[in-house]
């Protein structure tokens, strides 16, 4: 099956610094989605992004199909930014779509 | 912006026992799923439902997992006779395609 691999697993910043997560899968895919998982375990959507650049105040993604990666950009980070950022890639099986999630990336932004 | 909506946010139970995990989906959507998320793990697919019927599953979706939509608003997980191992995180999301849209979850607790 398709594999989708998340760095760094862990990241730790000061409040105010930049940071660059990065997503790559094996094979194509139809879509991507970026999620934050908050500390209450909510799954929080960020970006629909299946090719291209998308901005969204402080947090853009952008999404090359062509060589399998996505990258997601916090700018200015604040504490309220920690949590687990997940990037999953839409295949459609079966007759639906359905998303394969990676590992995540564990985000700590500290005061 | 409507939403999935997902009952009890937390469930505790015993083993053995049988639950039922209750999602509303965002009312003119086709495609419903349920996800699954051990803690500290990344996210599962469990199932797919398209047109009342299951239109893919997974390997952790067995015989003791079942699905329904009894009356065309709700969406129903259940776990017949609930393990310790099935103590998780359980997503219901929903789509007309692509992106999926994910409730807020049910923490699961097997004591």
């Amino acid at each position: 099956g398709i594999q989708v691999e998340q760095s760094p697993p862990d990241l730790i910043l000061q409040e105010g610094a930049n940071s660059t997560l990065r997503c790559n899968f094996s094979d194509s895919v139809n879509n991507l989605q970026w999620f934050h998982q908050n500390p209450w375990g909510q799954l929080i959507n960020l970006f629909y992004i299946p090719s291209g650049t998308k901005q969204n105040g402080r947090l853009s993604a952008t999404t090359v199909a062509t060589e399998r990666y996505s990258l997601l950009y916090i700018s200015s980070s604040q504490t309220t930014d920690s949590g687990v950022y997940f990037c999953a890639v839409e295949l459609y099986q079966g007759g639906s779509e359905k998303l394969v999630f990676g590992k995540g990336t564990k985000l700590t932004v500290n005061p | 912006e409507p939403e999935v909506t997902q009952t009890p946010s937390h469930q505790v139970t015993q083993m053995g026992q049988e639950v039922i995990l209750r999602c509303v989906p965002i009312s003119n959507h086709l495609y419903f799923y349920w996800y699954r998320q051990i803690l500290g793990q990344k996210v599962e697919f469990l199932v797919s439902f398209y047109n009342n019927e299951i239109s893919e599953k997974s390997e952790i979706f067995d015989d003791q997992f079942s699905v329904e939509r009894p009356d065309g608003s709700n969406f129903t997980l259940k776990i017949r006779s609930t393990k310790l191992e099935d103590s998780a995180m359980y997503f219901c999301a929903s789509s007309r395609g692509s992106p999926l849209h994910f409730g807020n979850g049910t923490r699961l607790t097997v004591t």
